[in-house]
């Protein structure tokens, strides 16, 4: 079992629909929590960081559970500047972090 | 400069070769890591740097040696590469924080090595 597995993808939504990844980790002892967007062929940016009382970024929302050991990012309103990988990310402590296979979305007109 | 840096931003070289990629961060973190990704393919972890000190070593062949003269930079020297380690080589950095809690990590826009 990988260590932290996304939902494999990928993702075909039109615009304006609302879409959810979900994520799972096996370490107990993860400390921090990520998710980052990788556009083809270019670097995976820091999206919003995921805390156990959930976060919301305009439409973007992560929610943590850390005792069923799951992560989610929901998307509201899709555009179409939001199709690209999606990478779940965890952290345990001293810098070990683990990126999850990244779940793909295309959002179409 | 703002960030983090790689050069050179693409490389072509032959199997005889002897080049390397140089990394710099301006963020004043304290960790640095070397990432390897093949096309269509995850995220593999090859090298992480704390405080210079290499903690991670993911069974990278010895044919790719890191060097971290301070906790700024970060090199990958590379000599005697295969086809397949033709990649996209992303740096990334990242603040480590009291009682060793992990920070989120910035990259660079990577280096792109082919291999001939």
């Amino acid at each position: 079992r990988k260590e932290v597995e996304q939902d494999p993808g990928p993702f075909n939504v039109p615009e304006g629909a609302t879409v959810a990844f979900n994520c799972t980790y096996s370490n107990s002892a993860s400390q921090s929590f990520f998710w980052y967007r990788q556009d083809c062929r270019k670097e995976p940016k820091l999206l919003m960081s995921v805390y156990s009382s959930g976060n919301e970024d305009g439409r973007f929302t992560a929610q943590l559970n850390r005792a069923s050991q799951y992560i989610s990012l929901l998307i509201r309103d899709s555009k179409l500047s939001d199709s690209a990988t999606y990478l779940c990310v965890v952290n345990t402590n001293a810098g070990k972090s683990t990126f999850g296979d990244g779940t793909t979305l295309t959002v179409k007109p | 400069e703002t960030g983090v840096t790689q050069t050179p931003r693409h490389l072509v070289m032959g199997m005889t070769n002897k080049k390397s990629l140089k990394c710099e961060q301006h963020l004043g973190h304290n960790a640095m890591y070397w990432y390897k990704q093949s096309a269509k393919k995850p995220l593999e972890l090859m090298f992480v740097y704390n405080f210079k000190e290499q903690t991670e070593n993911n069974s990278v062949p010895s044919r790719f040696s890191p060097e971290c003269p301070n906790s700024s930079h970060l090199f990958l020297h590379l000599h005697t590469l295969q086809p397949e380690d033709s990649a996209l080589y992303l740096c990334a950095s990242s603040r480590i924080g009291q009682r060793a809690y992990s920070y989120e990590q910035y990259f660079g826009p990577g280096t792109r090595l082919t291999v001939t």
